[in-house]
């Protein structure tokens, strides 16, 4: 079974902190991806790696950052927290393609105070 | 802009009775589209990938119709149980870009 993990299921941080959200997966696959899911917006795509050391930004990149030194690893940094990104953050994987679905994680529900 | 929209965004439906949804996307270079359901406090799970006009997939008392010249997909449940209560999401992959819709929210009443 393709596993997907994420370093927590809940965070409570202060504004102007820096986060780092943790995701590994166990399959080997070359595609990561972080996404932000609101009320009524749906899953938005922040960042997304075909590769180790590559990034590209998704729909909502500001405000954050990524990091992808080891295939199994892709880290979502907030360089300083804010109130409006309080939110639930999914991490996902897959092999290259677009027919072959993706995996998430189980999501971190990130509250900024 | 690529658009994936889904209706309805909320639907209450029976126990046992059979319920579909849609989602509309742009047609043009289309690649493939997927379903996933989403239960509450587990991982969006995926249910299908279609990639040709006329796909029809089925698991169980779920199937999925796929038109790619008008732009829409159709998700069928049949019979719905409890456990079918979910937000059901499609994503549209074309040109190296992933597009979800918002989902609808499916609650199955007993």
């Amino acid at each position: 079974d393709v596993k997907v993990t994420q370093s927590s299921r809940y965070l409570v941080k202060r504004t102007g902190e820096k986060v780092f959200l943790e995701c590994v997966q166990d399959m080997d696959h070359e595609n990561m991806f972080w996404y932000r899911q609101d009320p009524g917006l749906g899953l938005r795509l922040i960042y997304f790696s075909y590769d180790v050391k590559m990034k590209e930004k998704g729909d909502i990149p500001e405000g954050y950052s990524v990091s992808r030194e080891k295939k199994e690893r892709f880290s979502l940094i907030l360089e300083s927290a804010s109130t409006n990104q309080t939110s639930m953050y999914l991490c996902a994987s897959s092999s290259p393609g677009p027919r072959l679905p993706q995996y998430f994680g189980p999501g971190t529900r990130l509250t900024v105070t | 802009i690529l658009n994936v929209e889904q209706s309805p965004q909320s639907l209450h439906v029976q126990e046992g009775d059979s319920t579909n949804f849609t989602c509309s996307f742009p047609s043009s270079n289309f690649y493939a589209l997927h379903w996933y359901r989403w239960e509450t406090a587990k991982s969006p799970e995926a249910l299908f990938v279609m990639t040709l006009n006329g796909d029809e997939k089925k698991k169980g008392r779920i199937s999925a119709t796929l038109n790619t010249k008008e732009g829409y997909s159709y998700l069928y449940i049949k019979g719905s149980q409890p456990e079918d209560s979910a937000t059901y999401l499609c994503a549209l992959n074309r040109d190296d870009k992933i597009i979800f819709g918002k989902g609808t929210r499916l609650h199955i009443l007993p």
